[in-house]
């Protein structure tokens, strides 16, 4: 149980385009989920935390209106990576929270942006 | 705001052998949660042990377990008849309840080898 799809896996998008990456709850209702950015050999930093049925809390230092955020039901949430450049490529990791106190987290796969 | 330490940017072992990492975090709350993730080469993130702060036993699961020390604001993973398949980079994070036991703060990693 408690499985988060995440899609694509991998995308390659040309410069100025806009990129969607989705993120579902399989099996449970995610009330919050969380994406993060991860570059090569570096830890994973907090995007933003996503609330079903409101506005995205986004994270100091990441751009709002680049990085769009939508959970419009509790097992779906996307970003939305708009007018991608090559600085944008990362690899992006979605989680949801099923649970309360640390016990229900699980991460998606995870996708790899790669803006040429 | 919490930080999580991880002082180990490397370390190898060889098949079967033990393994510690380490891992401290700075933190004025007295309620959270301790965690170490795995990231294997597939980049999926997976929970290895989890430790609530008001228990003063160590999470133990199979081959993994922990030694947290609260007062030294310290929590080592201990790998036990390490296995290829334990290569990955291991992430320590922290959970806190001002957060709500929500957010996340990861350290910047361990990336363990381990060879036959």
């Amino acid at each position: 149980g408690a499985v988060v799809s995440q899609h694509p896996s991998w995308v390659i998008c040309k410069s100025g385009t806009s990129v969607k990456i989705e993120c579902r709850s399989l099996d449970f209702q995610a009330t919050t989920m969380f994406w993060y950015r991860q570059f090569p050999k570096q830890s994973l930093m907090l995007m933003a935390t996503s609330n079903e049925g409101s506005k995205a809390t986004y994270e100091q230092g990441v751009e709002k209106d680049k990085f769009l955020i939508n959970h419009a039901s509790l097992t779906l949430s996307t970003l939305t990576v708009t007018s991608a450049h090559p600085e944008d490529s990362s690899f992006y990791i979605c989680s949801a929270s099923w649970g309360q106190g640390g016990y229900g987290y699980t991460f998606g796969s995870g996708t790899r942006l790669t803006v040429v | 705001a919490q930080t999580v330490t991880q002082s180990q940017p490397e370390m190898s072992v060889q098949e079967a052998e033990t393994v510690t990492l380490s891992c401290t975090y700075d933190t004025s709350e007295n309620n959270y949660y301790l965690f170490w993730y795995k990231q294997p080469p597939s980049r999926q993130m997976i929970l290895v042990i989890r430790q609530e702060a008001y228990k003063q036993q160590n999470a133990t699961e199979n081959r993994f377990s922990v030694n947290f020390q609260k007062a030294a604001k310290s929590f080592s993973l201990k790998i036990s008849d390490s296995q290829l398949g334990d290569t990955a980079m291991y992430f320590c994070a922290f959970m806190g309840e001002d957060s709500g036991y929500s957010t996340l703060t990861f350290g910047k990693g361990t990336m363990l080898l381990v060879s036959p």
